[in-house]
């Protein structure tokens, strides 16, 4: 099957420095990706589509200066969370799209901010 | 805007015994839905979707869900649960106009107890 993964899984920063996850799809090119934040024991609410070649659609609410999107390639897309702090901290997951309703989710990376 | 209600936030069951975890939508358009799994520190597994056609579907695993458009829902169901079923379960709704974004509902936690 399809497989999409992030790097890193863990991370612990300082706050005020720059955090980057990236996303992969493996075995299968992604025209479209998509980055979730999950807080503990609630769902994932979408933070922005990512296209390949084009700027990414961000949900509202979702700080576009703050979470940076990168896709540059059919097969990674990376978020960059700038000048992170405490409540930034949450587990990011992101998927990619294979075909139509067809989404392939990464493992997550737990973002830890002290 | 669709939304997504997973009326149960816990569900505690004992091995062998049935599941049903209960799904409820709201939108305005024909909606796709999905069911997805995860285990914990991981991403999200996809378990079943219906896009059309039988709205009784099913996975690999036991489990089934069925689409009923007059009760708007999507409840899945497992005759007889495993330990290795403890996991999160979460419904999705996708809307066609608005491209693969899903919306997930709450999540519900199953604990298969011995």
């Amino acid at each position: 099957g399809a497989v999409v993964s992030q790097h890193p899984s863990r991370v612990i920063c300082k706050s005020g420095t720059s955090v980057k996850i990236e996303c992969r799809s493996l075995d299968f090119q992604a025209t479209t990706m998509f980055w979730y934040r999950q807080f503990p024991k609630q769902s994932l609410m979408l933070m922005a589509t990512s296209n390949e070649g084009s700027k990414a659609t961000y949900e509202q609410g979702v700080e576009k200066d703050k979470f940076l999107i990168n896709h540059a390639s059919l097969t990674l897309s990376t978020l960059t969370v700038t000048s992170a702090h405490p409540e930034d901290s949450s587990f990011y997951i992101c998927s990619a799209q294979s075909g139509p309703y067809e989404q392939y989710f990464g493992p997550g990376t737990r973002l830890t901010v002290t | 805007a669709q939304s997504v209600t997973q009326l149960d936030s816990q569900v505690p069951v004992f091995e062998e015994a049935p599941v049903e975890l209960r799904c409820n939508y709201s939108s305005s358009v024909s909606v796709y839905l999905f069911w997805y799994v995860q285990y914990p520190n991981q991403g999200l597994q996809l378990l079943l979707k219906y896009l059309s056609g039988s709205t009784l579907v099913k996975s690999i695993n036991g489990f089934e869900a069925e689409f009923n458009k007059s009760q708007t829902s999507f409840h899945l169901r497992k005759p007889s649960v495993h330990i290795s079923d403890t996991a999160e379960y979460f419904c999705a709704v996708s809307v066609g106009a608005a491209g693969n974004k899903l919306t997930f509902g709450g999540g519900t936690r199953v604990l298969v107890k011995p």
